[in-house]
């Protein structure tokens, strides 16, 4: 059964500092999705990530797959308060379009 | 553009009854999917279709019907409501189910039943 673990779960960070969410995945995939969703709102796309060693950013935010390891990874660097938010790893294995997700990482960023 | 339009945004329901939620994409968009999320649960796939008249089971189905009889609607029926059930519920389309886009979701409904 295809299981995809984030972690931390919950991260409490200061401004200004650095941090990184990790996913594992527990099937063979190509495509791995990264979203965004505010308290109380929908789900906004961050990134796709469709190949090994494929890393993209946008603003304070970079991620990245090891297609070998089943981990993906999304580095917060310097963090600020816009940034509080839930942050959802995807996973779309190989041979079928059943898209699960992790658990979500809430993420707060303190003053 | 709306995008992914779900109605109602909120409803409660007394355990045992029907409804149907629904969903509708205005992007030409094969593929849509139904989640629900819990807390602590991230989300879940109830149900996905790859086209009109395709559907298939996701990670937790039962409980649930769907059907796909145009490319635009992609309802989801409560069949007898049970506070198991109470959830956002998420639906959410892209260009294909082998796409390399993101799928969009639209703006959930809560459910609760009581």
């Amino acid at each position: 059964e295809l299981k995809v673990e984030q972690n931390p779960l919950f991260l409490s960070m200061q401004e200004g500092k650095n941090y990184t969410i990790y996913c594992n995945y527990s099937t063979t995939s190509d495509r791995l999705y990264w979203y965004r969703q505010d308290p109380g709102k929908s789900l906004e796309s961050l990134f796709v990530l469709l190949s090994n060693g494929a890393v993209k950013q946008e603003g304070r935010l970079m991620a990245s797959l090891d297609t070998k390891a089943r981990l993906s990874t999304l580095h917060i660097t310097a963090a600020v308060h816009d940034l509080s938010a839930t942050y959802f790893c995807a996973v779309v294995p190989l041979t079928v379009n059943d898209m699960r997700f992790g658990a979500g990482t809430r993420l707060t960023v303190k003053p | 553009n709306a995008g992914v339009t779900q109605t109602p945004k909120f409803q409660v329901l007394k355990t045992g009854q029907s409804m149907t939620l629904q969903c509708a994409q205005d992007m030409n968009h094969e593929y849509m999917s139904w989640y629900r999320q819990d807390p602590g649960m991230g989300l879940r796939l109830i149900h996905y279709s790859v086209g009109a008249g395709i559907t298939d089971q996701g990670e937790v189905p039962n409980g649930y019907n769907v059907s796909r009889s145009t490319t635009e609607d992609f309802p989801l029926r409560l069949l007898s409501a049970a506070p198991s059930q109470t959830s956002v519920y998420f639906c959410a389309s892209s260009r294909t189910g082998g796409s390399n886009q993101p799928q969009h979701f639209g703006d959930g409904t809560r459910l609760s039943i009581l």
